[in-house]
């Protein structure tokens, strides 16, 4: 079990490129989200997924898009990157309704200049 | 929306001292409250949690409190070891028969020294 598994791990961008950040888990869950962690900010939600063929927005979702391919992979794009972009990403899943825990990915540290 | 402030953002002890971290939400429909630890280049990681309906929860060396009436809880290590030095989170969120999803608080960094 491989858990939750994020790519890249680093990635530098210049301002107005596009990417996508990949997200998969192998443990068959549900639920799946997006976050972004900045120093002395916390962990915001960006989008989540509650289950396979549904998004909604967080808290910060201008600047981003995503997909939820199928039950595994849930993809995070940023169509033109900006600096106030820069940050370090983290993927999580959660299982059934019954179970709460988050369990979170590696994250991508992202730097847009 | 859910306001989660923790407190302190930085704590420094000593090997075997205990430490207290403290979050307050603003929710009253929050019912979950998990505590998450962070090491250095790593994801955050469920440590412990408690549900609304329960005023205190231990494990081991670390246990949670909540003051549903305050809106407050509070993390407590016992018998500190460096390995403890790591960012810890708190969360608040409403769990039940529908979706949700959590709002955390801005973190804490434990530094414990030998």
């Amino acid at each position: 079990n491989a858990g939750v598994t994020q790519t890249p791990k680093f990635q530098v961008l210049k301002t107005g490129q596009s990417m996508t950040l990949q997200c998969a888990q192998d443990m068959n869950h549900n639920s799946m989200y997006w976050y972004r962690q900045d120093p002395g900010m916390g962990l915001r939600l960006i989008y989540y997924s509650a289950s396979e063929g549904t998004t909604d927005k967080g808290e910060v979702p201008n600047g981003y898009n995503v997909s939820r391919l199928n039950k595994r992979e849930f993809s995070l794009r940023l169509e033109s990157a900006a600096p106030s972009q820069t940050s370090v990403y983290f993927c999580a899943s959660r299982g059934q309704v019954s179970s709460y825990e988050q369990y979170f990915g590696p994250g991508t540290r992202l730097t847009v200049t | 929306g859910e306001n989660v402030e923790q407190h302190p953002s930085t704590l420094s002890v000593q090997e075997g001292d205990s430490a207290v971290i403290k979050c307050t939400y603003s929710d009253s429909a929050s019912n979950y409250f998990p505590w998450y630890k962070q090491e250095l280049g790593k994801g955050p990681q469920l440590i412990i949690d408690i549900r609304s309906n329960v005023g205190e929860k231990k494990d081991q060396r670390i246990a949670v409190t909540l003051n549903k009436t305050a809106k407050h809880f509070s993390l407590h290590i016992t018998e500190t070891q460096p390995e403890d030095s790591a960012v810890y989170f708190c969360a608040a969120g409403p769990i039940g028969l529908g979706y949700s999803t959590l709002t955390f608080g801005k973190g804490t960094m434990l530094l414990v020294s030998p």
